[in-house]
């Protein structure tokens, strides 16, 4: 099905363990997006990438890097990983026309013990 | 910048009957774009509604129907004869038209329970 997959689905890291989150979308979408979601503080966004080649930083990017190595890949990088990164984490894509919704994948819950 | 303030973290209804979920948002700007977003517990955000700020008629997709008022920069939801299924969390976003900018701002979130 057409849309915007992420993974991997769950992780588990150690306190200073790296990894990246994988985002790819299939509907020829110039923006994405990568939200972080916590108990009762909503959906907080991180980087975004308004078009290919270029990528801006959002409202919580400490401890993040982004890359978007296409137009259908944009990549969360945790380098150092640490406990006040455990959320759930969504990866979103647009068209570009602003009242188009966006297109969420199913979200990567990620724990840092 | 823009803030999307939900005030209800939790509400219930009862099955049949009508519910009304809360939002206002501060903002300088003139013409912009709100959503209603649904999270079940599956976690998928499926969009619910969209109003654009430009137009006067409020947004209605079935069952859910908005009441925005510009004015007041208040853009709330209405679900009527609440379904099982409707039970979800709901985010309140808002987009800017401006600066060619996409970025969605969300609220917290309101907690609904649907109750048999």
């Amino acid at each position: 099905n057409a849309g915007v997959t992420q993974t991997p689905k769950f992780q588990v890291l150690k306190t200073g363990q790296s990894m990246t989150l994988q985002c790819a979308q299939d509907m020829n979408h110039n923006s994405m997006y990568w939200y972080r979601q916590d108990p009762g503080m909503g959906l907080r966004l991180i980087y975004y990438s308004a078009s290919e080649g270029t990528t801006d930083k959002g409202e919580v990017p400490n401890g993040y890097n982004v890359s978007r190595l296409n137009k259908r890949e944009f990549s969360l990088r945790l380098e150092s990983a640490a406990p006040s990164q455990t959320s759930v984490y969504f990866c979103a894509s647009i068209l570009g026309q602003s009242n188009s919704p966006l297109h969420f994948g199913n979200g990567t819950r990620l724990t840092v013990t | 910048a823009q803030t999307v303030t939900q005030s209800q973290p939790e509400m219930s209804v009862q099955e049949a009957e009508t519910v009304t979920l809360s939002c206002t948002y501060d903002t300088s700007e003139s013409d912009y774009y709100l959503f209603w977003y649904k999270q079940p517990p599956s976690r998928q955000m499926i969009l619910v509604i969209r109003q654009e700020a430009y137009k006067q008629q409020n947004a209605t997709e079935n069952r859910f129907s908005v009441n925005f008022q510009k004015a007041a920069k208040s853009f709330s939801l209405k679900i009527s004869d609440s379904q099982l299924g409707d039970a979800a969390m709901y985010f309140c976003a808002y987009r800017s038209t401006q600066g060619g900018s996409e970025k969605l701002v969300f609220g917290k979130g309101t907690k609904l329970t649907v109750n048999p």
